[in-house]
């Protein structure tokens, strides 16, 4: 059974730090990986997709690292902004790919 | 391209209603996924369905709960008798069919149940 962890739970950082989320997952059989940003009270917004056959994706400030044999993806986010401040979700594809299985989230809080 | 779309984008049922949550994937999607997420909570997967068919239903709750994808118009997930535990987020999801080898999945702003 595929289960996904993210550390840490919570991060509180002023402004202008470049930080990394990490994101852990027991099953390496995957297709892809996907960050999500969610705001308070929103839904998902897709930041990354990162397909098994890649080790990174790039937009703008956001870089994402794919090691599927260490079950490890991380989100590099430069130059930090008080608008980045939301909760960061990573999700892989289930075993059977019928379904995404989340992370419980980071609460990125970037202080001005 | 419209997005995926879900109404209504807020829900207030007493308990022992009936809660009916809409969905409309993206323009060419066939796939359709419903997720739930409790407070303070990541999202749990609960149905995943296709036109006229339900291909995986292993996150539904067994009784109350109901999921349909009919041929023409939105997805539906229907909560009978609602209870104050039911209060959450619920996202869908759509995708574009798996023959293509492209399973990204596109998610709505959510629908938020609140049972009072």
């Amino acid at each position: 059974k595929q289960e996904v962890t993210q550390i840490p739970a919570a991060l509180s950082v002023p402004e202008g730090e470049n930080l990394v989320l990490n994101c852990s997952f027991t099953d390496s059989a995957i297709y892809n990986l996907q960050w999500f940003r969610q705001d308070p009270g929103k839904g998902l917004t897709s930041l990354l997709l990162i397909q098994s056959s890649q080790r990174e994706q790039t937009s703008g400030r956001l870089n994402a690292s794919l090691d599927k044999s260490s079950g490890r993806s991380t989100l590099y986010i430069a130059a930090s902004q008080p608008g980045d401040s939301a909760t960061y979700l990573c999700a892989v594809p289930s075993y059977n790919n019928n379904d995404m299985r989340f992370g419980a989230g980071t609460r990125l809080t970037v202080k001005p | 391209n419209a997005g995926v779309m879900q109404n209504p984008r807020h829900l207030v049922r007493r308990r022992g209603q009936e809660a009916r949550l809409r969905c409309s994937p993206m323009k060419g999607h066939s796939h359709v996924y419903w997720y739930r997420q409790l407070p303070e909570e990541g999202l749990k997967f609960m149905v995943y369905l296709q036109k006229e068919n339900i291909i995986d239903e292993s996150g539904m709750p067994k009784e109350r709960f109901s999921a349909e994808f009919p041929k023409e118009g939105p997805s539906i997930l229907r909560i009978q008798q609602v209870v104050r535990g039911d209060s959450a987020a619920y996202f869908c999801a759509s995708s574009h069919s798996w023959a293509d080898g492209h399973n990204e999945q596109f998610f709505g702003p959510g629908t938020r149940l609140t049972v009072l």
